[in-house]
């Protein structure tokens, strides 16, 4: 079955420290992965996906992610965080496969920063 | 992403009563997307809509639900006679086409309680 997990319903770091949020997935063709931010009261904002290549991806706000296909992983990360990125993080997986292209996505981590 | 919009934010009805969302997809996109996000779950693809055209509803329920994206205005989603398990946060996101680099923009979304 299809699936995106995200293990921790809710973390808690300080401004300033490190950051990971772990993404683990199952699917049965070449995933395509994505990771979404949804601050209080907004869409839901790409901050980064990948497709193919380098692993290692770089997206906006200072994050990004790393695939491994070994651990059916794509963990998101940024070394410091700031007060403004509390919000909610969503994983999502998707396959390119023309007009029914759609993203299963996980359940989401809710990010606090404390001062 | 202040592009798509949703309207309304907050939609209160009845049990047995229609509800319809709305969403204005970005300028210049045609394609657009509702997901619903029930409480506890993950995001839920729903529908695929091309102007005048329904590529995927695969994931609408068979009954009561339908979408629409006509040649001109919004997209709309609407559920006759509903229920309260329909209470739910309703997003439409739109693309510009297809495509390996196809990104979604999301609406902020609209929140259904059926009292």
């Amino acid at each position: 079955a299809q699936s995106v997990t995200q293990p921790d319903i809710h973390i808690t770091v300080s401004e300033g420290a490190s950051l990971e949020l772990r993404c683990n997935y199952s699917y049965g063709a070449t995933p395509y992965l994505f990771w979404y931010v949804q601050s209080p009261g907004q869409g839901l904002q790409l901050l980064l996906k990948y497709f193919s290549g380098d692993t290692l991806v770089q997206g906006i706000k200072g994050f990004e992610a790393e695939f491994k296909r070994s651990q059916s992983s794509f963990n998101l990360r940024k070394p410091s965080v700031h007060w403004s990125d509390a919000a909610e993080y969503f994983c999502a997986v998707g396959a390119r496969a023309g007009n029914n292209r759609k993203l299963i996505w996980g359940l989401g981590t809710s990010l606090a920063v404390n001062p | 992403n202040a592009g798509v919009m949703q309207n309304p934010r907050h939609l209160v009805r009845r049990r047995g009563q229609e509800a319809r969302l709305r969403c204005s997809p970005m300028k210049g996109h045609s394609h657009v997307y509702w997901y619903r996000q029930l409480p506890e779950e993950g995001l839920k693809f729903m529908v695929y809509l091309q102007k005048e055209n329904i590529i995927d509803e695969s994931g609408m329920p068979k009954e009561r639900f339908s979408a629409e994206f006509p040649k001109e205005g919004p997209s709309i989603l609407r559920i006759q006679q509903v229920v309260r398990g329909d209470s739910a946060a309703y997003f439409c996101a739109s693309s510009p086409g297809q495509g390996e680099n196809e990104k979604l923009f999301f609406g902020s979304g609209t929140q259904l309680s059926v009292l």
